[in-house]
């Protein structure tokens, strides 16, 4: 079974550091990778999409990805406390229609 | 960034009612809809997958004669969650996809269930 996996925290950082949310995936055809923001209540908000190996960068956020390790990352420099949410992993299936979603890490960004 | 919207944001029912959400791309063709629900600090639990003109995909465990989807054109998918229970009182959230799986899934508000 295809499975994402991430920490469920909570992650607390103080304000103004880096936060560092992991994910890990198991299917190994998976091709895109795609990190969401919830906030309590409210539906995922896309922030991020990587398809290559390397770093990407938007602003505050980098997001990582290394396709021999599995393994998927997101950088928040800066951490504010309006970053406090719910951060969901989600990668494709490789032969599939949909994405699997990771549990989600919980990061509280402490003032 | 595209935008889905869903209607109603909230909804109280009684038990027994039948209870339709709709679901719709605001300025792209979605040829894929999915439609997820979530309960209280838990996870995404993704219930079904639609196509425009054919037939949901349900997920193992989704009652597809309980919650009934229609995605009858590229802008529009309904869900239908027919004689409610208490226990479907939940989170339920659209996304929508313009393409291939490599493209981004966009999120609607979702909708707030409770069923008395």
């Amino acid at each position: 079974q295809k499975e994402v996996e991430q920490n469920s925290g909570p992650l607390s950082v103080p304000e103004g550091a880096i936060a560092s949310l992991n994910c890990t995936y198991s299917d190994r055809g998976s091709q895109s990778f795609f990190w969401y923001r919830q906030y309590s209540g409210k539906s995922p908000e896309l922030i991020m999409f990587i398809y290559s190996n390397g770093d990407k960068e938007d602003g505050r956020f980098t997001a990582q990805l290394n396709k021999a390790s599995q393994y998927v990352s997101l950088l928040i420099r800066d951490s504010q406390p309006s970053d406090s949410a719910t951060y969901l992993c989600a990668v494709n299936e490789a032969a599939g229609q949909n994405f699997v979603f990771g549990p989600g890490t919980r990061l509280s960004v402490l003032p | 960034g595209a935008v889905v919207s869903q209607h109603p944001s909230r909804v109280i029912c009684k038990s027994g009612t039948s209870v339709k959400i709709e679901c719709r791309s605001l300025d792209f063709q979605a040829t894929t809809m999915f439609w997820y629900r979530q309960f209280p600090k838990q996870s995404l639990m993704l219930m079904a997958t639609s196509n425009e003109g054919s037939k949901a995909t349900y997920e193992q465990g989704v009652e597809k004669d309980k919650f009934l989807i229609n995605h009858a054109s590229l802008t529009l998918s309904t869900l239908t969650v027919t004689s409610a229970h208490p226990e479907d009182s939940s989170f339920y959230i659209c996304s929508a996809r313009a393409g291939t799986v490599k493209e981004t899934q966009y999120f609607g508000p979702g909708t707030r269930l409770l069923v008395l």
